[in-house]
C-alpha cells in the first residue's frame, strides 16, 4: 500500500541509550517532516527536508538528528535518549514545503525513555 | 506568529447529535486552512481544507467553512456516528514566518451510541 511506513511502533530506551526511528514513503514526495506529539501540546515540528540532502531543523530540534539520502528515507536519530523524549513521533511527507495538498503521515512510533 | 486555537476537550456526545468544533487562527498572509483527524492508534489524516476565505471544505458529512473576518475554521457535521469518535487537529499553512504549517493541540470527540 503506498503511504508513509514508519518503524518501530513501539520502543523502550533507558536514558543515554541511542537509537534510530525509521521512515519511508513511495509516493515520490519531495518534502518529509518529523514531528513530537505530546498531551496538551499538538504537534511540534522537530525537523523537516526538501529533498534529498537538504534538511533543516524545526521547532524542537535539539537532541536529534536527521540525513535525507534518498528521497524515499527520512530517518531520525536520537543521539543520548532523555526522559523528556518520551512521546509519540510521527513522519508525515508532501509533494510540496507548503501542504497546499495536505500531509500523508505515518501510523507513529510511541516511545518511552526509562 | 503563526497560531491555532482549537476548543478544548473532550466533546461527547450522543449518536446523530450535531457536531462544532471550534478553530481560529493567526497568521500573516493569507493561510490555507486545514482539518486532520486521528483515530485511536493511527497516524493523522487529512478530513477538508479551504485555501481562502469565503471556502468551504467538505468530506464524510464533515464541513468548515473559511472566515477571514473571524479569523475561524470551525467543523461541523450534521449527524456524528459513534464511527466519528477521534481526534480532530485543526492546521494552517501561512504564507510567511518562520513556522508555516501549524497544528492546533487537537479536541478529543467521544460519541456514545
Amino acid at each position: 500500500n503506498a503511504g508513509v511506513t514508519q518503524t518501530p511502533k513501539f520502543q523502550v530506551l533507558k536514558t543515554g541509550q541511542s537509537m534510530t526511528l525509521q521512515c519511508a514513503q513511495d509516493m515520490n514526495h519531495e518534502y518529509m517532516s518529523w514531528y513530537r506529539q505530546d498531551p496538551g501540546m499538538g504537534l511540534r515540528l522537530i525537523h523537516y527536508s526538501v529533498g534529498a540532502g537538504i534538511t533543516d531543523q524545526g521547532e524542537v530540534p535539539n537532541g536529534y538528528n536527521v540525513s535525507r539520502s534518498t528521497t524515499e528515507d527520512f530517518p531520525l536519530r536520537l543521539l543520548s535518549a532523555a526522559p523528556s523524549q518520551t512521546s509519540v513521533y510521527f513522519c508525515a511527507s508532501s509533494y510540496s514545503r507548503t501542504g497546499y495538498y495536505g500531509y500523508t503521515f505515518g501510523s507513529g512510533t510511541r516511545l518511552t525513555v526509562v | 506568529g503563526n497560531s491555532v486555537t482549537q476548543m478544548e476537550g473532550p466533546v461527547t456526545l450522543s449518536e446523530e447529535a450535531f457536531l462544532t468544533i471550534n478553530c481560529t487562527y493567526t497568521a500573516t498572509g493569507y493561510p490555507s486552512l486545514f482539518w486532520y483527524v486521528q483515530y485511536p492508534g493511527e497516524g493523522l489524516q487529512l478530513l477538508l481544507k479551504a485555501t481562502k476565505a469565503d471556502d468551504k471544505g467538505s468530506n464524510k458529512g464533515f464541513e468548515a467553512t473559511y472566515r477571514k473576518e473571524t479569523t475561524s475554521f470551525h467543523l461541523e457535521k450534521g449527524s456524528v456516528q459513534v464511527s466519528d469518535s477521534a481526534v480532530y487537529f485543526c492546521a494552517l499553512d501561512a504564507t510567511s514566518g518562520t513556522y508555516k504549517y501549524i497544528f492546533g493541540t487537537g479536541t478529543r470527540l467521544k460519541v456514545l451510541a
